[in-house]
């Protein structure tokens, strides 16, 4: 079945420092593929999202491309602050209407001034 | 747009005993989700509707939980005979027509 694996965390950096949280996935289809941050004691938000080959999504200075040759989808930012300490979760959704999100299992960032 | 909504936000219960929450979707969207969260884990779906229409069941969800959405509008999902395993974030999450999730910001259950 569909899965996704992002490398784990926790990853510590100091502000303005680069980030990458790696992500890859399988699937049997064509999925769209997002990142989704969650602050502590709060609920999802979608960061940002790609639906096809060779998108990129971008907000909030993060980005991420859709490599299909190499099932990807790495999160960057060129300069992280100390409001981005977060967990991060990379997901798929295949295409089918109603297909629910699959998640990877998070990575924890942290970081501090 | 009041975006989604969980009541209760924290349950603490006693083993053996029924939990029932709530989840109030964004009102345009048909499709609702529930998913729940453990400790370090990402999300893990459970359920969904499209309306009314429960359409899938994950393998997770075990006998003793149940989700309706009475008219399309809000769901509930009751876990009975609650277990310490069940202890979790249990997660609702909308959806519109272009892949728009959003989710709301969990019912936390504790069982001792």
């Amino acid at each position: 079945g569909d899965s996704v694996t992002q490398m784990e965390g926790p990853v510590t950096l100091s502000e303005e420092a680069f980030l990458t949280i790696n992500c890859t996935y399988t699937a049997t289809g064509y999925p769209s593929l997002f990142w989704y941050v969650q602050y502590p004691g709060e609920g999802l938000q979608l960061l940002l999202k790609a639906t096809k080959a060779d998108d990129k999504g971008s907000n909030k200075g993060f980005e991420a491309t859709y490599r299909k040759e190499t099932t990807s989808f790495h999160l960057e930012k060129g300069s992280v602050q100390v409001s981005d300490s977060a967990v991060y979760f990379c997901a798929l959704s295949e295409r089918q209407a109603g297909t629910a999100l699959i998640f990877g299992k998070g990575t924890t960032l942290s970081v501090s001034s | 747009d009041t975006g989604v909504s969980q009541n209760p936000r924290h349950k603490i219960t006693k083993r053996g005993q029924n939990v029932t929450f709530r989840c109030d979707p964004i009102s345009e969207h048909n499709r609702l989700y529930w998913y729940r969260q453990t400790l370090g884990q990402g999300p893990e779906f459970l359920t969904y509707f499209q309306n009314e229409a429960q359409l899938e069941k994950s393998r997770l969800l075990s006998d003793r939980f149940s989700a309706e959405r009475p008219k399309g509008s809000f769901s509930t999902l009751e876990i009975q005979r609650t277990e310490q395993g069940d202890s979790a974030m249990y997660l609702c999450a909308s959806r519109g027509d272009y892949y728009g999730y959003t989710f709301g910001s969990g019912t936390r259950l504790t069982v001792v």
